[in-house]
This record gives structure tokens, C-alpha cells and sequence, in this order.
């Protein structure tokens, strides 16, 4: 069964530095996502990305991040300057649909990335 | 800001009982997802509905969405120790657009043998 792939599991970095997260979306699938959750708290959305532009973002989303797909498979995101707050699971989603009347879209997550700022 | 609230936070009943944990809001959502979520993982979709009034069915696992679309509920019948876990609720808001899920902060069931 295809599922949605993210590498590292975990990443620790240092605050001020640069983290790139990765994932592998369902392969016929379009619309692309990530959410993160801090520990103890909600899932809370950060991006939607749809034909290699940002379509919907949150207020968490700044300007210290950023989405890419580099290539047809992997799509990432980037924190430019960590802060000890943006400790979380990062999760990346994907769906084949969107949210038009008439159709539904399910949105499948990744496993997720742990990242630890100290 | 759309908000989905669940309860209960945290139930804990016997094999073999029956419940129903609730996802409200006062908002209309164009979809309801329900996910189940273990420590340290990523959520994993159990069902969508879309329509008011709508129910789905997962063996022992009962999804309605309320006639608003602003409510919907999981009932969990002869409960079972494997249901054991973290449920979320999470609405696509109304509209077209690659729409961010709202999520709730969900219900942590523990079921004991």
C-alpha cells in the first residue's frame, strides 16, 4: 500500500541553524501538506502546496519557513533560523484531491519527523 | 478561526462495553476526517464523510457526521483492548483550494482487558 515517507525520524540541531525536512508524497497525489505537533498539543497546519506553489498557509507559517519540491518525488521544508519553540513532529501529508463540492479528499500522513532544538 | 472540540479528553472503560466520543464545532466543515494516532506516529486516516446526515460504517467502528456539518461522532461498539489510542477529529474547511486540516486535540481511549 503506498504511504507518505519522511526522512530524518529525528533531527537535533542547534538553535540559529538551518533544517531541511523531507518527504515523499503518495506518488499520483497532488496536493501536498505539512503540520507539526509540539508535544502534549494539537496538530496544527502549517502549509498547503499545490502545481509547485504555496496555496494556503497558516499564521505559524513565517517567513523563517519555506516549501520546495526540487524534484517529481520529494517535498521539503526548510527552517531557516531555528528557535528552541519550534521543537515539534513535523508531519507531511499528501492527497489526491482537493476539497471541491462534489469530491472529497483524504489527506494520508507521514511518520513524521521529530525535530529537536537546543 | 474554526475550532474543533472533542470529548471526552480521556476515557477509559472495559472489553466488550460500548461508547461514543464527539467532535464539535460551531463552524460548518466541508469534510470530517477521524484519525487514529499512537505515541511517537504519524495520524492514520480511518474515515471521511462529507455529507450531513452521513454514516460510515468500520466493523465495530460507527462514523456520523450531523446534519449541519458542524458536529459528528464515533461510536465504538463491544469494545475491544487493540482499540486502544489516541482518536482525532479534523475538518476541511468549506471551499475549494488545497485546504489545511483543522484538528482537535482528541481522545485518548484506554481500554482494559
Amino acid at each position: 500500500e503506498p504511504e507518505v515517507t519522511q526522512t530524518p525520524s529525528h533531527q537535533v540541531t542547534q538553535m540559529g541553524q538551518e533544517v531541511i525536512l523531507r518527504c515523499v508524497p503518495i506518488s499520483n497525489h497532488l496536493y501536498f501538506y505539512w503540520y507539526r505537533q509540539i508535544l502534549g498539543q494539537k496538530v496544527e497546519f502549517l502549509v498547503s502546496f499545490y502545481n509547485n506553489e504555496i496555496s494556503e498557509k497558516s499564521e505559524i507559517f513565517d517567513d523563517q519557513f519555506s516549501v520546495e519540491r526540487p524534484d517529481g518525488s520529494n517535498f521539503t521544508l526548510k527552517i531557516r533560523s531555528t528557535k528552541l519553540e519550534d521543537s515539534a513532529m513535523y508531519f507531511c501529508a499528501s492527497s489526491e484531491f482537493s476539497g471541491l463540492a462534489g469530491t472529497t479528499y483524504e489527506q494520508y500522513f507521514g511518520p513524521g519527523t521529530r525535530l529537536t532544538v537546543t | 478561526t474554526q475550532l474543533l472540540e472533542q470529548s471526552p479528553q480521556f476515557l477509559s472503560i472495559q472489553e466488550g462495553e460500548n461508547l461514543t466520543v464527539y467532535c464539535n464545532s460551531s463552524s460548518v466543515f466541508s469534510s470530517l476526517q477521524w484519525y487514529r494516532q499512537e505515541p511517537g506516529e504519524g495520524p492514520v486516516l480511518l474515515v471521511t464523510v462529507v455529507t450531513g446526515g452521513e454514516v460510515k460504517k468500520l466493523k465495530r467502528l460507527t462514523f456520523q457526521f450531523g446534519d449541519a456539518r458542524k458536529d459528528s461522532s464515533l461510536h465504538i461498539t463491544a469494545a475491544q483492548p487493540g482499540d486502544t489510542g489516541l482518536y482525532l477529529c479534523a475538518g476541511g474547511a468549506s471551499g475549494g483550494g488545497a485546504d489545511g486540516l483543522t484538528f482537535g486535540k482528541g481522545t485518548h481511549l484506554i481500554i482494559q482487558p
